[in-house]
């Protein structure tokens, strides 16, 4: 079964502060692909990445970043300069081959507030 | 590019009552989920839909509930016999069909409240 474990529940950062988002998969899959949403306040999940499991180059988006590591099963997200509103709940999410039903599953989310 | 859509926002009913709850997702996306979000957990899978046929039902998804799909467009979401643990986020989500590399596109969500 697939399993995605985010330990951290909440995080606090002073604003400019750098902050790194855990996320740890398990999966039987060999190709499969992970995600990263993030929740505002506002509840709408908002689509950030995806990555397949054949692509382990990171990415830089902006202040964003991720670090994609199949030998330790890890998919974190780091916030560079972190500001007031990347407040937010953050969801690590993966999916097997076909994204459908129960083979696409949410973490439990990280709660990131940026104080400023 | 119009996102996916729910409606109502807010839903707020009493123990017993039916309640319904519309998607419209993006309309050139083929398949369509449907989530239940509690405080401080992520979503879990409920039912998802490739085109008009409902293709898979999680356990989590009692008799009380029903979803459909009708023309492949917009879909609802029923619940009966409302009881107090039915309080939860309604996440619909929408994605174009094939591999697991599509996204999902979420909507703002209902907050159904039972009083």
């Amino acid at each position: 079964a697939q399993k995605v474990t985010q330990a951290q529940t909440e995080i606090s950062v002073v604003e400019k502060e750098d902050v790194t988002l855990d996320c740890v998969y398990e999966t039987r899959d060999t190709t499969y692909y992970l995600f990263w949403y993030k929740q505002p306040p506002s509840g709408e999940l908002v689509f950030l990445i995806r990555r397949n499991s054949f692509d382990e180059q990171n990415e830089i988006s902006g202040r964003y970043s991720w670090n994609f590591q199949k030998s330790t099963s890890s998919f974190n997200f780091t916030i560079t300069a972190s500001q007031v509103v990347d407040s937010a709940v953050y969801f690590c999410a993966l999916s097997g081959p076909d994204n459908y039903g129960q083979n696409f599953v949410f973490g439990p989310g990280t709660r990131l507030s940026v104080l400023p | 590019d119009t996102g996916v859509s729910q409606n109502p926002r807010h839903k707020i009913t009493k123990r017993g009552q039916n309640v319904t709850f519309r998607c419209d997702p993006i309309s050139e996306h083929n398949r369509l989920y449907w989530y239940r979000q509690t405080l401080g957990q992520g979503p879990e899978f409920l039912t998802y839909f490739q085109n008009e046929a409902q293709l898979e039902k999680s356990r989590l998804l009692s008799d009380r509930f029903s979803a459909e799909r009708p023309k492949g467009s917009f879909s609802t979401l029923e619940i009966q016999r409302t009881e107090q643990g039915d309080s939860a986020m309604y996440l619909c989500a929408s994605s174009l069909g094939g591999t697991g590399s599509q996204p999902q596109h979420f909507g703002d969500g209902t907050r159904l409240s039972i009083l």
